[in-house]
């Protein structure tokens, strides 16, 4: 099977702005959760969607939002972009069945905010 | 509460020498344990899992791990370091559904 992509890799972006990542599961699974690492706060959780709907969220501000689609792919927004929002977002994918599963990572789109 | 902290940020051991990496978990619920490792530029991935069964997990690459519920840890360990360890692992517990908490990582140096 294949893996977890994400596009894209590498992103620059300016104050203000805002931008849009894009995550694809492994086929069959329908969960993806969404995380932020950075070298200060280490990984930390953003939200989760399951069959388009989202079922966990994360302490961050309301500029951080996503979507899951049909065919269970994801988007992560944040809007009004700032300095400390440069990092590398991970996603990850499962069947969304239970807290003993097993979340398999992308390898993370990584902005920089100028 | 849930959280999962990892003793020491930077840990260097010898080529051959036993790995040894510090997790201590809170958990207001049966725990879920995972432990991950991140190459450079890459994504996280599993090395092993506790959920529930044995209290020895083995994982991938010749690593394995000891839950002790006692000690609230869960600490990763390898007997013998190949260069080819050097990387970041992190510790993390699952909450619920799929929301894990991440330690902050530890930073493995291998010394030929």
């Amino acid at each position: 099977k294949a893996g977890v992509t994400q596009t894209p890799r590498y992103l620059i972006k300016t104050r203000g702005q805002q931008v849009t990542l894009s995550c694809s599961p492994i086929s069959g699974h329908r969960s993806v959760s969404w995380y932020q690492q950075t070298p200060g706060q280490g990984l930390q959780f953003l939200f989760e969607y399951f069959s388009e709907t989202q079922r966990n969220k994360g302490n961050f501000p309301g500029r951080f939002s996503g979507r899951q689609f049909s065919n269970s792919r994801s988007e992560m927004n944040v809007s009004t972009l700032e300095l400390g929002d440069s990092a590398l977002y991970l996603c990850a994918s499962s069947t969304g069945q239970g807290r003993a599963e097993t979340q398999y990572f992308g390898p993370g789109t990584r902005l920089l905010v100028l | 509460a849930q959280s999962v902290t990892q003793l020491g940020s930077h840990v260097s051991v010898s080529e051959g020498a036993l790995v040894l990496l510090r997790c201590n978990y809170s958990s207001s619920v049966p725990p879920y344990l995972f432990w991950y490792v991140q190459y450079p530029n890459q994504g996280l991935q599993l090395l092993l899992k506790y959920t529930s069964a044995a209290t020895l997990v083995k994982g991938i690459n010749g690593f394995e791990a000891e839950f002790k519920k006692s000690e609230t840890s869960f600490h990763l360990t390898k007997p013998s370091a190949h260069m080819s360890d050097a990387a970041e692992y992190f510790c993390a517990v699952s909450v619920t559904g799929n929301q894990f908490y991440f330690g902050t990582g530890t930073s493995l140096t291998v010394i030929p």
